[in-house]
C-alpha cells in the first residue's frame, strides 16, 4: 500500500512569486491535514480537508490556502511567496476527520521543502 | 509563554540508557500525540493518549490530565532511536498545538 505522496520534494521560488503543493494521501484515507515547519516556528498547523471541505484552519494569512478534490488529493497553494515562507510542508492523512493525528491511523508524507530566495 | 513546553530541548544519551521526554502543556485538550522525526524530515506518529498509558514496544507514554503532563519513556535505547521527538495536543478548539521538540542522539 503506497504511503502518502507529497510532490515536488524540493521547491525554490522567487519571492512574490506563487506556489502549489500536492498531497496524495493513501488509498481510502478521505482526511488530509497540512502543516508548516520551520527552525523558529517549529511546526503549526495549516489546514484540514475532509471530503472536499476546509474543517479546521490554523492562524495563517490568506495567502495560504487549499483544496481537496473528489479523490482526496490535496493541494495547499502560497501566493505571494515571502522569505519567511521558506519551511517545510508535510501533510498527514488519515480515514476519518478527527483522526488526523489519531495514534497510528495518521501517516505523515516526507514534505516538500519550500525555499524563498 | 508557548502553550506546549517540552523538556530537555536536546538529550544525549549512551546506548541501552532509559530516557524521558517531558511534556506539558497549558490549554484544555482532548488529546495528546507524541510524534518521531528522522532527519530528512519524514514524521511518525507514535501515540495518541487522552488518558493513562500506552506502550509499544520499547515505547512508553504516560498523561496526567490533572497535571497537564505527558512522558515519553524509552526503555533501552539505541542509535536507531535517535531523531526529533514532538509534542501535540489537540486542544478543545479543534486545531493542534505543537511542543519545540526534544533532539535525541543516543550514541554506541
Amino acid at each position: 500500500k503506497a504511503g502518502v505522496t507529497q510532490t515536488p520534494r524540493y521547491l525554490i521560488k522567487t519571492r512574490g512569486q506563487q506556489v502549489t503543493l500536492s498531497c496524495s494521501p493513501i488509498s481510502g484515507h478521505r482526511s488530509v491535514s497540512w502543516y508548516q515547519q520551520t527552525p523558529g516556528q517549529g511546526l503549526q498547523f495549516l489546514f484540514e480537508y475532509f471530503s472536499e471541505t476546509q474543517r479546521n484552519k490554523g492562524n495563517f494569512p490568506g495567502r495560504f490556502s487549499g483544496r481537496q478534490f473528489s479523490n482526496s488529493r490535496s493541494e495547499m497553494n502560497v501566493s505571494t511567496l515571502e522569505l519567511g515562507d521558506s519551511a517545510l510542508y508535510l501533510c498527514a492523512s488519515s480515514l476519518e476527520y478527527r483522526d488526523r493525528l489519531a495514534g497510528t491511523e495518521a501517516f505523515f508524507g516526507q514534505g516538500t521543502r519550500l525555499t524563498v530566495v | 509563554k508557548n502553550e506546549v513546553e517540552q523538556s530537555p530541548q536536546n538529550l544525549t544519551a549512551q546506548e541501552g540508557e532509559f530516557i524521558t521526554i517531558n511534556c506539558s502543556y497549558s490549554v484544555g485538550i482532548s488529546a495528546l500525540h507524541w510524534l518521531q522525526q528522522h532527519p530528512g524530515g519524514g514524521i511518525v506518529s507514535l501515540f495518541m493518549l487522552s488518558s493513562g498509558k500506552k506502550k509499544h514496544g520499547r515505547l512508553i507514554a504516560t498523561i496526567n490530565i490533572q497535571e497537564k503532563h505527558s512522558s515519553l519513556h524509552i526503555t533501552a535505547s539505541h542509535p536507531r532511536d535517535s531523531a526529533v521527538y514532538i509534542c501535540a495536543v489537540r486542544s478543545l478548539r479543534d486545531d493542534m498545538r505543537f511542543g519545540a521538540g526534544t533532539r535525541l542522539t543516543v550514541k554506541p
